[in-house]
């Protein structure tokens, strides 16, 4: 069965220094990964998605994500943070083939200190 | 599009009443997914559409949780008698069948079961 690991609950980082939070997936074939991102009191909102094709996808604000087979892992990575960035980050896996049933991850909660 | 539209947003309600959520999904979407989440057990799929049949609902967590999607625009989440452990927010996601989409999530319903 797939499975989806966030290995950080919580990170903090200052505003204006570099992201990456962490995600390591467990799947059979190549999967279809997504990170969502939620703000409080807010559904989640789709940040990027990779399915086949270059290894490293570009998302909505600012946000980019490197699928690293040999690792089973898609990070999610922004050079500099913003304030506004923070927010709980879902990580989500697929089965192949299909947008259904998507698997997700226990989230990682980012807070930004001024 | 105004996108996945829940409602209520919020709902407090005494143990032993009924519940009823309601989701509209986003026109043309063919796939409708509800999901609770929890500080305990994050996001939980208990039940997901396509084209208005119920495909899997294995997440359901008991008998007293029902869904229903009568037409391709309209959804319900049904909980007959409430109890205090169902307290949670309950989101709705719709979404195409084609894999390069991810799901499109409503902003939640917030329950409280006192």
């Amino acid at each position: 069965a797939q499975s989806v690991t966030q290995p950080d609950i919580h990170i903090t980082v200052s505003e204006g220094a570099s992201l990456e939070l962490r995600c390591n997936y467990s799947y059979g074939a190549t999967p279809y990964l997504f990170w969502y991102v939620q703000s409080p009191g807010q559904g989640l909102q789709l940040l990027l998605k990779y399915f086949s094709g270059d290894t490293l996808v570009q998302g909505i604000k600012g946000f980019e994500a490197e699928f690293k087979r040999s690792q089973s892992s898609f990070n999610l990575r922004k050079p500099s943070v913003h304030w506004s960035d923070a927010a709980e980050y879902f990580c989500a896996v697929g089965p192949s083939g299909s947008a259904r049933q998507l698997t997700f991850g226990s989230g990682t909660q980012l807070t930004v200190l001024p | 599009d105004a996108g996945v539209i829940q409602s209520p947003r919020h709902e407090v309600t005494e143990m032993g009443q009924e519940v009823t959520l309601r989701c509209k999904p986003i026109s043309g979407h063919n796939s409708l997914f509800w999901y609770r989440q929890t500080m305990m057990r994050g996001l939980e799929l208990l039940i997901y559409f396509n084209n208005n049949v119920p495909i899997d609902d294995s997440g359901m967590p008991e008998d007293r949780f029902s869904a229903k999607m009568p037409n391709a625009s309209f959804s319900t989440l049904k909980i007959q008698p409430s109890e205090p452990r169902d307290s949670a927010v309950y989101f709705c996601a719709s979404s195409l069948t084609d894999p390069n989409y991810g799901y499109t999530f409503g902003s939640g319903t917030r329950l409280t079961v006192v």
